[in-house]
């Protein structure tokens, strides 16, 4: 049973236009959530994180939205480049919970 | 600054040969530490945690084993592979209630 779903293994955007990325739990007890970006044959690098007290953090081009009572969060990338060309991770903890669940993954390919 | 080392990058190993994969963490005391796999085309499963020096628990039933010497190694081992323990294996650390922090993992062939 997954707890943290995906549901678009890839996503292609032109440079310069926003990249959404989405992500469903089904745990209501998950209570902080992260994104990572992964590129071919490197360990996943952190890229922001929310907790469920908020609905939305920023950082730069990144941002995570949080819908709590839909169980979905999104990744929004503006203005996309070519190097945020990489695999994104969800990951997702409840606040007993001593690990991180990890989605399956969304491909992002920005074209030049 | 915290940094994490993983090694090797990349290892090919015959069906029935023994494993061991190291990780160590420098710059931090007393983190948790983690093994995930990666298969290819899938997502990230996490197989062993440690909170602590000889604490190891297990995730999921397999053919793998973890230990953790010290505080700051983590080591990954089998003693007999078996072909689907192919994949890409990535250690991690945390302290506190932030995220993790991923080594750059090593990618393991079983001929």
């Amino acid at each position: 049973d997954q707890q943290v779903k995906q549901n678009s293994p890839s996503l292609s955007v032109q440079e310069g236009r926003i990249s959404i990325l989405n992500c469903d739990y089904t745990n209501s007890m998950f209570d902080y959530f992260l994104w990572y970006k992964k590129y071919p044959a490197e360990g996943p690098t952190f890229l922001i994180s929310i907790s469920s007290i908020k609905d939305k953090n920023e950082d730069g081009r990144f941002t995570v939205f949080l819908n709590k009572s839909a169980k979905h969060l999104s990744l929004h990338i503006v203005p996309s480049q070519p190097g945020d060309s990489a695999v994104y991770f969800c990951a997702a903890r409840s606040f007993y919970g001593q690990n991180f669940v990890f989605g399956p993954g969304t491909r992002l390919s920005v074209l030049p | 600054s915290q940094t994490i080392h993983q090694w090797p990058a990349t290892l090919v190993q015959p069906v029935g040969s023994p494993l061991s994969l190291e990780c160590t963490v420098e710059g931090t005391s007393n983190p948790n530490l983690y093994w995930y796999r990666q298969a290819a085309g899938r997502g990230l499963q996490l197989l062993f945690y440690s909170v602590g020096i000889g604490q190891i628990s297990s995730e999921v039933p397999q053919n793998l084993s973890a230990s953790r010497p010290q505080d700051r190694q983590f080591i990954l081992s089998s003693k007999k592979l078996l072909l689907s323990d192919s994949g890409f294996y990535l250690c991690a650390w945390r302290v506190g209630v932030g995220p993790q922090h991923f080594g750059d993992g090593t990618r393991l062939s079983i001929l």
